[in-house]
C-alpha cells in the first residue's frame, strides 16, 4: 500500500463547476499538507499549504485536512478551463534526526475543465 | 524574484553514460532537494541537501549522487545510466530556518531520456 492515495482520473467537468480533489494516506506522522498543480511538461507549482487540520482558503482554492480520517481535499470553485492541470496532493512530517522535511506525492488527478 | 532553476532543459543520454544536472534555488532559499518523476507518476525523492551535505535519502542506489555549493546551488549526478532512470528530475527549494521546510518551490525540471 502506497503512503499517499490519490485517484488518477481523469476528472472531466464543464466551466464553472466545483471540482473536488481528493488524497488519503496512511501515516499519522504527517503533519504539512501540500497541493500543487502541473501543466503538462512543466514542473510542479505550489497551490495551498496547510498545517495540521482545518480549512484554509486562497480565491478560488479551499484546501481540507481531516487528520482524524486521513483525508485531504483541494476544492476549485468557478473551475476554468486554465485550471486544466495535473493536480498533486503531498505530505511531509519533520525528520526529529536531522530537522528535516521530505515531500511523499501522490500520483496526482489529471483535471480536464471543458469550455 | 528569480525562482528556481535548473539546466539543461532536455538531455539525451545512452545507457552507462553518465549526467550531470545542474540547479539554482529561488533568492534566499538554503536546502535544495531532487526528485525523479517518472511518467503519469507523482515526484519520489532522491536526497536533499543543506550547508553543502547531504541530509536525507531516499530509496535511490549510489548511482545517484549530488553536491551542494557554498552559494545553495546543487547538482545530482547519475552514473551508469539505465533506461529506467529516463524521467523529468526536479529540483525543490526551500528555506530551512524558516521552522516551514516543507514548503517547497520547485523548478521546471529537466527531462532525462536514456536509450
Amino acid at each position: 500500500q502506497k503512503e499517499v492515495e490519490q485517484d488518477p482520473g481523469p476528472l472531466s467537468v464543464p466551466e464553472g463547476a466545483i471540482v473536488s480533489l481528493n488524497c488519503t494516506y496512511s501515516n499519522s506522522a504527517f503533519q504539512y499538507f501540500m497541493w500543487y498543480r502541473q501543466y503538462s511538461r512543466k514542473g510542479p507549482e505550489l497551490l495551498m499549504y496547510t498545517y495540521s487540520s482545518g480549512n484554509k482558503e486562497d480565491g478560488r482554492f479551499t484546501a481540507q485536512v481531516d487528520k482524524s480520517s486521513k483525508y485531504i481535499s483541494l476544492f476549485i470553485r468557478d473551475s476554468q478551463p486554465s485550471d486544466s492541470a495535473t493536480y498533486l496532493c503531498a505530505m511531509s512530517s519533520i525528520d526529529v534526526m536531522d530537522s528535516s522535511y521530505k515531500l511523499i506525492f501522490g500520483s496526482g488527478t489529471r483535471l480536464l475543465v471543458r469550455p | 524574484d528569480a525562482g528556481v532553476t535548473q539546466s539543461p532543459t532536455h538531455l539525451i543520454k545512452t545507457r552507462g553514460q553518465q549526467v550531470t544536472l545542474r540547479c539554482s534555488p529561488k533568492s534566499g532559499h538554503d536546502t535544495v532537494s531532487w526528485y525523479q518523476q517518472a511518467l503519469g507518476q507523482g515526484p519520489q525523492f532522491i536526497f536533499q541537501y543543506y550547508e553543502e551535505e547531504e541530509r536525507q535519502r531516499g530509496n535511490f542506489p549510489d548511482r545517484f549522487s549530488g553536491h551542494q555549493f557554498p552559494n545553495y546551488s546543487s547538482e545530482l549526478n547519475v552514473n551508469a545510466l539505465l533506461l529506467g532512470d529516463s524521467a523529468l528530475y526536479l529540483c525543490a527549494s526551500s528555506l530551512d530556518s524558516s521552522g516551514s521546510g516543507a514548503t517547497q518551490y520547485f523548478g521546471p525540471g529537466t527531462r532525462l531520456l536514456v536509450l
